[in-house]
């Protein structure tokens, strides 16, 4: 069955660092894998997705992610945070045989300290 | 705005009251679904519809019924509200079933039952 790991429950960074969200999947074939943003109060926006072709992908907001078939891994990156990035953070994993389901993790919590 | 929008924001019930939360969309999207989001528990899937017409139970369906009452709108009913369903409900909605589509979520409507 699939599933989704994020391991950080919650991650604290200061203004202007880097930041690395991880996230893990199972599954065995290339899934479609996505990140979404959910800010206090609000749904979640998709920010990237991935479903073929280049492993690395660019996404709104100054985001990328990078497909690591080899670690099942799909880490979510931005070079230089900034203070309306704190949110909550949610990776989901999807493909043709699982229909409508897409699996998603518990998420991770952003906090951006001035 | 063009998305998806659900009413009501915010409910209170009593146990054992009903009711129904209504979601549209504007999209012209094929698929639409019910999520739940509980504390450290991600969002699962109550209920979809891959087209018009159709519907599907998901991860967690008992104590829900829906309806697709057109390509637009999807309602979720509660027919006796329990305090285990105390949690924030998402709609959401994409072009189609399964496959690389991103969702589009509503706001959510958060849903306290005493």
């Amino acid at each position: 069955a699939q599933s989704v790991t994020q391991p950080d429950i919650h991650i604290t960074v200061s203004e202007g660092a880097s930041l690395e969200l991880r996230c893990n999947y199972s599954y065995g074939a290339t899934p479609y894998l996505f990140w979404y943003v959910q800010s206090p109060g609000q749904g979640l926006q998709l920010l990237l997705k991935y479903f073929s072709g280049d492993t690395l992908v660019q996404g709104i907001k100054g985001f990328e992610a990078e497909f690591k078939r080899s670690q099942s891994s799909f880490n979510l990156r931005k070079p230089s945070v900034h203070w309306s990035d704190a949110a909550e953070y949610f990776c989901a994993v999807g493909a043709k045989n699982t229909g409508n389901q897409f699996y998603f993790g518990t998420g991770t919590s952003l906090t951006v300290i001035p | 705005n063009a998305g998806v929008t659900q009413t009501p924001k915010f409910q209170v019930l009593k146990t054992g009251q009903s009711m129904t939360l209504q979601c549209a969309q504007d999209m012209n999207h094929n698929s639409m679904y019910w999520y739940r989001q509980d504390p450290g528990m991600g969002l699962r899937l109550i209920y979809y519809s891959a087209s018009e017409g159709t519907t599907d139970k998901g991860e967690v369906p008992n104590g829900y019924n829906v309806s697709r009452l057109n390509k637009r709108e999807f309602s979720l009913r509660l027919e006796s509200a329990a305090p285990s369903q105390t949690s924030v409900y998402f709609c959401a909605s994409s072009e189609r079933q399964g496959g690389p589509y991103g969702y589009t979520f509503g706001s959510g409507t958060r849903l306290t039952v005493v």
